[in-house]
């Protein structure tokens, strides 16, 4: 049982440049999350989705867009990259909170924009 | 909005008990989490708490919540090295189930 994958775990791209970072878990979940962790900051939410065709912003949208196409799959774009985009991004899921609000987490992407 | 805040920093002594705090904002909030970081890891779910208790006990972990002031703390009893991390805390509440609202991490390091 993978869990929460996402790819690629490291990527440095130059600033203007446009990237995508994918998400998959195999649990059938319906919310899958994406946030960015920078230090002494915690863990900031991008965008979210509550099922497979919605997304919703979360604290911090700007200068990201998400798509959820599949259930399992959840997509996060950056399409001009800025060095305030330099971060550790999380993705995560979980299944319908009413029943089981635990949120499952991948291993982290860095992402350096230079 | 929703806020969570935590100390960045904790170290204690190996064998000593570990008190890490937090404080949250939304006073509609129905679940309190602890997630855990290691090194070069995703978060794991540590521990959670329903709004309405007072208190979780699960082996060496003790969460206790004071509702009216709006404070979590999570008690680390015999602190060994494989405790060091990152500890988060977060909230959600019924009426925002869908986004996870987490503290700025508090960072445990143990002292030998």
């Amino acid at each position: 049982n993978a869990g929460v994958t996402q790819t690629p775990k490291f990527r440095v791209l130059k600033t203007g440049q446009s990237m995508t970072l994918l998400c998959a878990q195999d649990m059938n979940h319906e919310y899958m999350y994406w946030y960015r962790q920078d230090p002494g900051m915690g863990l900031r939410l991008i965008h979210y989705s509550v099922g497979e065709g919605t997304t919703a912003k979360g604290e911090v949208p700007d200068g990201y867009n998400v798509s959820r196409l599949k259930k399992q799959n959840f997509l996060l774009g950056l399409e001009s990259a800025a060095p305030s985009q330099t971060s550790v991004y999380f993705c995560a899921s979980s299944p319908d909170p009413r029943v089981n609000t635990e949120a499952f987490f991948g291993q982290g992407t860095r992402l350096t924009v230079v | 909005g929703e806020d969570v805040e935590q100390s960045l920093f904790l170290s204690v002594r190996e064998g000593d008990s570990s008190v890490i705090n937090c404080t949250y904002t939304d006073s509609s909030s129905t679940y309190l989490y602890w997630y855990k970081q290691e090194p070069g890891a995703g978060l794991q779910l540590l521990t959670y708490i329903f709004s309405n208790m007072d208190m979780k006990q699960d082996q060496r972990l003790t969460v206790l919540l004071n509702k009216k002031d709006k404070h979590l703390s999570l008690r680390i009893a015999d602190t060994q090295t494989g405790d060091s991390a990152i500890y988060f805390c977060a909230e959600s509440s019924y009426s925002s189930a869908s986004k996870i609202i987490f503290g700025s991490g508090t960072r445990l390091s143990i002292r030998p």
